[in-house]
């Protein structure tokens, strides 16, 4: 099984729909991230936590709200999903900051 | 002006060549410095961190860190049609272990035969 698992792996959503990504991870990390990412954009930071207890804003957060149900979980939802949020959208964790970020394999998020 | 900054490419080399890809920074407060590889359609993963001034080698990847000047740097030697992928920079800005990771864009490396 995969360090840190992303579901759904595709997502085809219509216009106002709220939907649910969610993410788990088996390495025991404290530090949890989203991040979307669009062509030409690289990867965007929209929430991440450092414990359950701790929630921050990324510089993306507008329309995006998170939920860390417990330290291997960190969920990212679309209140009212639109056309512009279509874009590749990444969960990753981190032990510390010194050791980098491991990487879920991603959902494919598309908003018609 | 973006934090983390890298040519979009295509870099383009030929396959045992050196590649050369570069990435500057905004915030001279950073202290730890990645790259990863992403082929198309994948998730990002590491091949090489750096926190200290000069070059780290690992197989054909050297990383070369630069503070004064904010500038990070990845080689990659006797270049393979296999290295064809897009090469993001990952700086953690912060102090405190609240550090926030920024990536740039991506440089996308194209090794041909």
């Amino acid at each position: 099984d995969a360090d840190v698992t992303q579901t759904p792996r595709n997502r085809i959503t219509k216009t106002g729909k709220r939907i649910m990504l969610e993410c788990s991870q088996t390495k025991g990390h404290d530090r949890m991230y989203w991040y979307r990412q669009d062509p030409g954009l690289g990867l965007r930071l929209i929430y991440y936590s450092f414990d359950v207890k701790d929630i921050n804003k990324g510089e993306i957060s507008d329309g995006y709200s998170v939920s860390r149900q417990a330290q291997a979980k960190f969920s990212l939802s679309l209140e009212s999903a639109i056309p512009n949020q279509t874009a590749l959208y990444f969960c990753a964790t981190s032990e510390s900051p010194v050791y980098g970020y491991t990487f879920g394999s991603g959902t494919r998020l598309t908003v018609v | 002006q973006k934090e983390v900054e890298q040519n979009s490419g295509p870099l383009s080399v030929p396959e045992g060549a050196i590649a050369s890809l570069n990435c500057t920074y905004s915030d001279r407060v950073s202290q730890s410095f990645f790259w990863y590889r992403q082929y198309s359609g994948k998730s990002p993963e590491l091949i090489m961190s750096i926190y200290s001034n000069g070059d780290k080698e690992d197989g054909r990847f050297t990383a070369q860190l630069n503070k004064a000047s904010q500038y990070v740097s990845l080689l990659i030697r006797d270049s393979q049609p296999s290295d064809s992928a897009t090469y993001l920079c990952a700086v953690n800005r912060g102090s405190g272990g609240s550090y926030i990771p920024t990536f740039g864009r991506g440089t996308s490396l194209i090794v041909h035969p």
